[in-house]
């Protein structure tokens, strides 16, 4: 089964700096999608950045950008010019490019808390 | 607008109290599916749909149903609930072919006493 982890619980970054997301995971297939997902205090899970694996160029989404390592099976992301609306709960996603049976589901990291300083 | 609508958004219930959380998608989706978060868990999806009368457990099914008698209806439902499942649910649905995004509800925060 595949796995989703996530090292950091928590991250902060000041008002108009950069800072990087980990995120790690490990299958044995060949063909899968990742995501990022923004959770406000909202609680609405938004879409940030998808990245299909058979891609080796790194998505990107205005500030928002991946460092995609197959290899590594990491797959962090960068915000740049963090802004104080950054701040949420960042979910790293899985999954898979099969659609037999529960493959088709996410599978997700734990979350990390990001703070935002001004 | 595309859109997932979840209901109730917010309900304290008793233990042993059936009750249904509604969940319908605008855009045709075939797959839907019902996640649970918890502090420190992330999110584990509960069960899933692949189709009408289409459905399967997930990684969490235990004191769950669910039914697909509609492609654009998947309610959740908890027989009898208990506290171990206050939580907030998500509901989410997306185009069978997994690269297609997966769409989320605005999440349903169940308390149950």
């Amino acid at each position: 089964a595949q796995t989703v982890t996530q090292s950091q619980p928590e991250m902060s970054v000041q008002e108009a700096e950069t800072v990087t997301l980990s995120c790690t995971y490990d299958t044995s297939e060949s063909d899968y999608y990742l995501f990022w997902y923004k959770q406000p205090p909202s609680r609405q899970m938004i879409l940030v950045i998808r990245q299909e694996a058979y891609k080796q160029q790194n998505a990107t989404e205005n500030r928002f950008s991946v460092n995609f390592q197959k290899a590594a099976k990491s797959f962090s992301l960068k915000i740049s010019d963090s802004q104080l609306g950054d701040a949420a709960m960042y979910f790293c996603a899985y999954r898979s490019s099969t659609t037999q049976g529960g493959s088709e589901k996410l599978v997700f990291g734990k979350g990390t808390k990001l703070t935002v300083n001004p | 607008e595309a859109q997932v609508t979840q209901n109730p958004r917010y309900l304290i219930t008793v233990t042993g109290k059936k009750l249904t959380v509604t969940c319908s998608q605008n855009m045709n989706h075939e797959y839907m599916s019902w996640y649970r978060q918890d502090p420190g868990l992330g999110l584990r999806q509960i069960y899933y749909s692949m189709n009408v009368e289409v459905t399967d457990k997930g990684d969490v099914p235990e004191g769950y149903k669910v039914s697909r008698k509609e492609k654009r209806n998947f309610p959740l439902i908890l027989e009898s609930p208990s506290p171990n499942q206050t939580s907030l649910y998500f509901c989410a649905s997306s185009f069978r072919a997994t690269g297609n995004t997966i769409y989320f509800g605005e999440g349903s925060w169940l308390t149950v006493v």
